[in-house]
Protein backbone atom coordinates (compact mmCIF):
# COMPACT_ATOMS: atom_id res chain seq x y z
CA UNK A 1 0.00 0.00 0.00
CA UNK A 2 1.44 3.56 -0.28
CA UNK A 3 0.86 6.35 2.13
CA UNK A 4 2.00 9.91 2.37
CA UNK A 5 2.91 11.53 5.60
CA UNK A 6 3.75 14.92 6.17
CA UNK A 7 4.95 15.36 9.78
CA UNK A 8 4.15 19.21 10.40
CA UNK A 9 0.65 20.11 10.28
CA UNK A 10 1.99 23.62 11.13
CA UNK A 11 5.23 25.32 10.04
CA UNK A 12 6.43 29.56 11.31
CA UNK A 13 9.57 30.57 9.75
CA UNK A 14 10.45 34.27 9.66
CA UNK A 15 10.60 36.43 6.58
CA UNK A 16 14.04 35.51 5.15
CA UNK A 17 14.70 32.35 7.09
CA UNK A 18 14.89 28.31 5.44
CA UNK A 19 12.07 26.71 5.11
CA UNK A 20 11.99 23.08 5.77
CA UNK A 21 8.84 21.20 4.76
CA UNK A 22 8.80 17.88 5.37
CA UNK A 23 7.45 14.07 3.71
CA UNK A 24 7.55 10.50 4.20
CA UNK A 25 6.12 8.22 2.23
CA UNK A 26 5.66 4.55 1.92
CA UNK A 27 5.74 2.32 -1.52
CA UNK A 28 6.23 -0.80 -3.00
CA UNK A 29 7.23 0.55 -6.10
CA UNK A 30 8.90 3.40 -7.46
CA UNK A 31 7.15 6.23 -7.05
CA UNK A 32 6.99 9.47 -8.38
CA UNK A 33 6.93 12.48 -6.15
CA UNK A 34 4.96 15.96 -6.62
CA UNK A 35 5.18 18.90 -4.02
CA UNK A 36 1.42 21.34 -4.39
CA UNK A 37 1.01 24.62 -3.01
CA UNK A 38 -2.06 26.22 -2.51
CA UNK A 39 -2.58 29.33 -1.65
CA UNK A 40 -5.73 31.00 0.12
CA UNK A 41 -8.65 30.77 -2.32
CA UNK A 42 -6.47 29.81 -5.11
CA UNK A 43 -5.76 26.37 -6.68
CA UNK A 44 -3.39 23.87 -6.73
CA UNK A 45 -0.03 24.74 -8.42
CA UNK A 46 2.52 22.06 -9.05
CA UNK A 47 6.05 23.15 -7.03
CA UNK A 48 8.04 20.39 -8.42
CA UNK A 49 8.56 16.99 -9.10
CA UNK A 50 10.52 13.62 -8.77
CA UNK A 51 10.10 10.97 -11.48
CA UNK A 52 13.62 8.64 -11.08
CA UNK A 53 16.07 11.33 -12.77
CA UNK A 54 18.61 13.42 -10.68
CA UNK A 55 17.63 13.49 -6.88
CA UNK A 56 17.60 17.21 -6.30
CA UNK A 57 14.85 18.53 -7.82
CA UNK A 58 14.18 22.49 -8.15
CA UNK A 59 11.40 23.69 -8.55
CA UNK A 60 9.53 27.36 -8.66
CA UNK A 61 9.70 30.18 -6.25
CA UNK A 62 13.24 29.15 -5.00
CA UNK A 63 11.66 25.90 -3.92
CA UNK A 64 13.77 22.26 -4.02
CA UNK A 65 13.29 18.96 -2.41
CA UNK A 66 15.38 16.57 -2.30
CA UNK A 67 14.49 12.16 -2.80
CA UNK A 68 16.15 10.12 -0.44
CA UNK A 69 15.39 6.30 -0.98
CA UNK A 70 17.48 5.14 2.09
CA UNK A 71 14.59 7.51 4.35
CA UNK A 72 11.72 7.33 2.01
CA UNK A 73 11.87 10.84 2.15
CA UNK A 74 11.34 14.13 -0.15
CA UNK A 75 11.74 16.80 1.80
CA UNK A 76 10.62 20.20 0.63
CA UNK A 77 13.03 23.37 1.46
CA UNK A 78 14.06 26.92 0.68
CA UNK A 79 17.03 28.68 1.73
CA UNK A 80 15.00 32.06 2.78
CA UNK A 81 11.00 32.22 2.76
CA UNK A 82 9.48 35.18 1.66
CA UNK A 83 5.71 36.43 2.90
CA UNK A 84 3.98 35.19 -0.24
CA UNK A 85 5.16 31.67 0.54
CA UNK A 86 2.81 31.62 2.74
CA UNK A 87 0.05 28.30 2.09
CA UNK A 88 -0.97 25.41 2.40
CA UNK A 89 1.67 22.54 1.02
CA UNK A 90 0.88 18.93 -0.06
CA UNK A 91 2.79 16.11 -0.82
CA UNK A 92 1.78 13.54 -3.04
CA UNK A 93 3.13 9.95 -4.45
CA UNK A 94 1.87 8.96 -7.66
CA UNK A 95 1.84 5.08 -8.28
CA UNK A 96 0.75 3.63 -11.91
CA UNK A 97 -1.64 6.78 -12.40
CA UNK A 98 -2.95 6.98 -8.91
CA UNK A 99 -2.02 10.40 -6.98
CA UNK A 100 -2.01 10.17 -2.79
CA UNK A 101 -1.57 13.10 -0.87
CA UNK A 102 -0.23 13.42 2.14
CA UNK A 103 -2.44 15.57 4.68
CA UNK A 104 -0.94 18.99 4.37
CA UNK A 105 1.65 21.65 5.43
CA UNK A 106 0.08 25.09 6.69
CA UNK A 107 3.44 27.70 6.41
CA UNK A 108 2.54 30.33 8.32
CA UNK A 109 5.84 33.66 7.50
CA UNK A 110 6.07 36.42 10.34
CA UNK A 111 7.46 39.28 9.32
CA UNK B 1 -4.09 24.56 -24.37
CA UNK B 2 -5.63 22.40 -22.13
CA UNK B 3 -8.36 23.57 -19.27
CA UNK B 4 -10.05 21.77 -16.85
CA UNK B 5 -13.95 23.14 -15.82
CA UNK B 6 -16.25 22.27 -12.70
CA UNK B 7 -19.64 23.12 -11.88
CA UNK B 8 -21.25 24.43 -10.18
CA UNK B 9 -18.65 26.36 -7.78
CA UNK B 10 -20.58 26.23 -4.51
CA UNK B 11 -23.86 24.14 -3.68
CA UNK B 12 -26.22 23.78 -0.73
CA UNK B 13 -28.13 20.50 -0.61
CA UNK B 14 -30.16 18.97 2.12
CA UNK B 15 -29.88 16.15 3.22
CA UNK B 16 -31.10 12.95 1.49
CA UNK B 17 -30.78 15.06 -1.79
CA UNK B 18 -29.29 13.62 -5.12
CA UNK B 19 -26.23 15.45 -6.56
CA UNK B 20 -24.62 15.73 -9.49
CA UNK B 21 -21.10 17.62 -9.81
CA UNK B 22 -19.72 17.89 -13.64
CA UNK B 23 -16.15 18.36 -14.82
CA UNK B 24 -14.58 18.49 -17.98
CA UNK B 25 -11.22 18.82 -19.41
CA UNK B 26 -10.71 20.85 -22.69
CA UNK B 27 -7.50 20.44 -25.26
CA UNK B 28 -6.30 16.24 -24.62
CA UNK B 29 -7.93 13.60 -25.24
CA UNK B 30 -7.88 10.13 -23.37
CA UNK B 31 -6.71 11.32 -20.07
CA UNK B 32 -6.97 10.13 -16.24
CA UNK B 33 -9.24 11.77 -14.70
CA UNK B 34 -9.67 12.14 -10.51
CA UNK B 35 -12.13 13.04 -8.08
CA UNK B 36 -10.87 14.27 -4.67
CA UNK B 37 -12.43 15.55 -1.51
CA UNK B 38 -10.93 18.17 0.37
CA UNK B 39 -12.38 18.18 3.80
CA UNK B 40 -10.72 21.18 6.26
CA UNK B 41 -7.78 19.98 7.69
CA UNK B 42 -7.16 16.36 6.22
CA UNK B 43 -5.71 16.57 2.84
CA UNK B 44 -6.74 15.45 -0.83
CA UNK B 45 -8.75 12.10 -0.12
CA UNK B 46 -8.45 10.37 -4.03
CA UNK B 47 -12.24 8.96 -4.27
CA UNK B 48 -12.26 8.33 -7.75
CA UNK B 49 -9.77 7.80 -11.12
CA UNK B 50 -10.86 6.78 -14.60
CA UNK B 51 -8.31 5.78 -17.30
CA UNK B 52 -11.10 5.07 -20.12
CA UNK B 53 -15.15 6.06 -20.68
CA UNK B 54 -16.96 3.51 -18.40
CA UNK B 55 -13.43 2.57 -16.51
CA UNK B 56 -13.87 3.94 -12.90
CA UNK B 57 -11.93 2.75 -9.66
CA UNK B 58 -13.52 3.52 -6.26
CA UNK B 59 -10.52 4.23 -3.39
CA UNK B 60 -12.83 4.28 -0.67
CA UNK B 61 -16.13 2.81 0.05
CA UNK B 62 -18.78 5.80 0.27
CA UNK B 63 -21.98 6.94 -0.48
CA UNK B 64 -20.97 8.15 -3.38
CA UNK B 65 -20.75 7.03 -7.29
CA UNK B 66 -18.88 8.51 -10.83
CA UNK B 67 -19.35 8.06 -14.19
CA UNK B 68 -17.68 9.05 -17.17
CA UNK B 69 -19.82 8.94 -20.11
CA UNK B 70 -17.56 10.29 -22.79
CA UNK B 71 -13.91 10.41 -23.14
CA UNK B 72 -13.61 14.07 -21.15
CA UNK B 73 -16.24 14.33 -18.96
CA UNK B 74 -16.37 13.08 -15.52
CA UNK B 75 -19.32 13.42 -13.10
CA UNK B 76 -19.56 12.82 -9.45
CA UNK B 77 -22.76 11.64 -7.96
CA UNK B 78 -25.10 10.81 -4.34
CA UNK B 79 -28.34 9.44 -4.80
CA UNK B 80 -28.95 10.61 -1.20
CA UNK B 81 -26.78 12.90 0.13
CA UNK B 82 -24.96 12.86 3.95
CA UNK B 83 -24.24 15.62 6.35
CA UNK B 84 -20.68 14.02 5.98
CA UNK B 85 -20.32 14.82 2.25
CA UNK B 86 -19.78 18.33 2.83
CA UNK B 87 -16.07 19.32 1.63
CA UNK B 88 -14.60 20.88 -1.11
CA UNK B 89 -14.64 18.68 -4.20
CA UNK B 90 -11.82 19.10 -6.75
CA UNK B 91 -11.37 17.20 -10.47
CA UNK B 92 -8.17 16.67 -11.81
CA UNK B 93 -6.53 15.27 -15.07
CA UNK B 94 -3.22 13.63 -16.55
CA UNK B 95 -1.97 12.57 -19.44
CA UNK B 96 -2.25 9.40 -20.15
CA UNK B 97 0.99 7.88 -19.04
CA UNK B 98 2.86 7.85 -15.89
CA UNK B 99 5.11 10.01 -14.00
CA UNK B 100 3.03 13.20 -15.28
CA UNK B 101 1.78 15.95 -13.20
CA UNK B 102 -1.63 16.32 -12.47
CA UNK B 103 -4.12 19.40 -13.40
CA UNK B 104 -6.98 20.63 -11.18
CA UNK B 105 -10.22 22.25 -11.38
CA UNK B 106 -11.28 25.45 -9.04
CA UNK B 107 -13.30 23.42 -7.20
CA UNK B 108 -17.03 22.63 -6.18
CA UNK B 109 -17.88 23.63 -2.24
CA UNK B 110 -20.63 21.09 -1.12
CA UNK B 111 -22.48 22.08 2.45
CA UNK B 112 -24.99 19.64 3.08
CA UNK B 113 -27.54 20.86 6.16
Amino acid sequence: AQSVTQLDSHVSVSEGTPVLLRCNYSSSYSPSLFWYVQHPNKGLQLLLKYTSAATLVKGINGFEAEFKKSETSFHLTKPSAHMSDAAEYYCVVEIFNKFYFGSGTKLNVKP
Amino acid sequence: SQTIHQWPATLVQPVGSPLSLECTVEGTSNPNLYWYRQAAGRGLQLLFYSVGIGQISSEVPQNLSASRPQDRQFILSSKKLLLSDSGFYLCAWSPDYTQETQYFGPGTRLLVL
